[in-house]
């Protein structure tokens, strides 16, 4: 069964430093989501993507996020200069316009 | 704006016992309701969903939700629960439209089910 991935699992960074969160959506899929999980706290919805642009985000995604498919397969979050706060477990989600968002295992983003 | 409650933080119940996980949402005009589950360490994992029909809806591992319009409530439910479905539960509503729209999730609901 098709599934979404995401690279790292763990990423530890410096503050101010720039990471990169990779996923690989389902193939055939159509819109691209990330969200987060700041820990005990709920999934909180950043960005989503359609037609290579974003067609929604929230008010978490400032200009220190982007996101980007550089290529047919990949689907990618930057933040530009990290803070403490950011620190979360971050999760690509893909959907094959039906109604139904695939999530992939996430990336636990540690910033120190 | 989209929301979703579910008012209890941990359940417990015992192996074999009927379980219930409460979910109430607010949203514009019809929603489209979705419970997904995660293990420790894994990602969310798609459980089932209500778009429209029939209030009753069949998922995943035995699992079932219950859509009522009149209490915009969405409460998963399984006949008879198992040890290995102890995890995290999370109820998540986006309205009715493009299939673009984000998801809006509940606070998550821990599920301890006891030998």
């Amino acid at each position: 069964e098709p599934e979404v991935t995401q690279t790292p699992s763990h990423q530890v960074t410096q503050m101010g430093q720039e990471v990169i969160l990779r996923c690989v959506p389902i193939s055939n899929h159509l819109y691209f989501y990330w969200y987060r999980q700041i820990l005990g706290q709920k999934v909180e919805f950043l960005v989503s993507f359609y037609n290579n642009e974003i067609s929604e985000k929230s008010e978490i995604f400032d200009d220190q996020f982007s996101v980007e498919r550089p290529d047919g397969s990949n689907f990618t979050l930057k933040i530009r200069s990290t803070k403490l706060e950011d620190s979360a477990m971050y999760f690509c989600a893909s959907g094959g316009g039906g109604n139904t968002q695939y999530f992939g295992p996430g990336t636990r983003l540690t910033v120190l | 704006a989209q929301s979703v409650a579910q008012p209890e933080d941990q359940v417990n119940v015992a192996e074999g016992n009927p379980l219930t996980v409460k979910c109430t949402y607010s949203v514009s005009g019809n929603p489209y309701l979705f419970w997904y589950v995660q293990y420790p360490n894994r990602g969310l994992q798609f459980l089932l969903k209500y778009i429209t029909g029939d209030n009753l809806v069949k998922g995943s591992y035995g699992f079932e939700a219950e859509f009522n319009k009149s209490q915009t409530s969405f409460h998963l439910k399984k006949p008879s629960a198992l040890v290995s479905d102890s995890a995290l539960y999370f109820c998540a509503v986006r309205p009715w439209g493009a299939a673009g729209n984000k998801l809006t999730f509940g606070g998550g609901t821990r599920v301890l089910v006891k030998p």
